[in-house]
């Protein structure tokens, strides 16, 4: 059964400062996903990894992939209130077509 | 290009009543994957149809029932309603070719649901 954690579950951060979201998944994956959910609305995606060793940017956000590890990882850099938000990890197994498994979710906070 | 859309957008049922939601795929695409999300929750997977046949069922009772049309847009019944049931319903669609899914599944709005 494929199974996606993600930690932390809950972070609050300041405007300016950097972290990282860490997303562990539990087979090997054919692809990894990061979306972004504002409250209450739809999931926006940010990142497809699809090999090994994949590194996406994108503004603020840079995200990668370790196959051998199954983590992937979600990087902010200088954080602002705009990126307040919760960020889900999810991944697609080899045999599972386009199933998507999510992790829990990560509820970003950017306190200015 | 008109993306992922689902209606209605919110709907209040009581228990034991019938529900259709709808959604219609971002062009292009033929497959589509409903999802449930509760308060607080990660989205789980409910069913993906393709070819106007259920492909890919996740761990729902069989009071959830879909159908696809000939044109790929998909329903999602539920019967029976329980509390249980209330929830953000979230349609996402893609492309199969080849029998193998594109990179990246696009969702819709989504349809919340209250069951009083």
């Amino acid at each position: 059964e494929l199974k996606v954690e993600q930690n932390p579950l809950f972070l609050s951060m300041q405007e300016g400062k950097n972290y990282t979201i860490y997303c562990n998944y539990s087979t090997t994956s054919d692809r990894l996903y990061w979306y972004r959910q504002d409250p209450g609305k739809s999931l926006e995606s940010l990142f497809v990894l699809l090999s090994n060793g994949a590194v996406k940017q994108e503004g603020r956000l840079m995200a990668s992939l370790d196959t051998k590890a199954r983590l992937s990882t979600l990087h902010i850099t200088a954080a602002v209130h705009d990126l307040s938000a919760t960020y889900f990890c999810t991944e697609v197994g080899r045999a599972s077509g386009s199933r998507l498994t999510f992790g829990e979710g990560t509820q970003l906070t950017v306190n200015p | 290009d008109a993306g992922v859309t689902q209606s209605p957008t919110h709907l209040i049922k009581t228990r034991g009543q019938q529900v259709t939601l709808r959604c219609s795929p971002k062009s292009g695409h033929d497959t589509v994957s409903w999802y449930q999300q509760a308060l607080g929750q990660g989205p789980q997977f409910i069913f993906q149809y393709y070819e106007e046949e259920e492909r890919q069922r996740g761990n729902f009772p069989d009071r959830f029932s879909g159908h696809q049309f000939p044109n790929y847009s998909s329903e999602l019944n539920v019967n029976a309603l329980l509390l249980g049931d209330s929830a953000l319903y979230l349609c996402a669609s893609d492309s199969t070719s080849r029998g193998r899914s594109s990179d990246t599944q696009y969702f819709g709005p989504g349809t919340r649901l209250t069951v009083l």
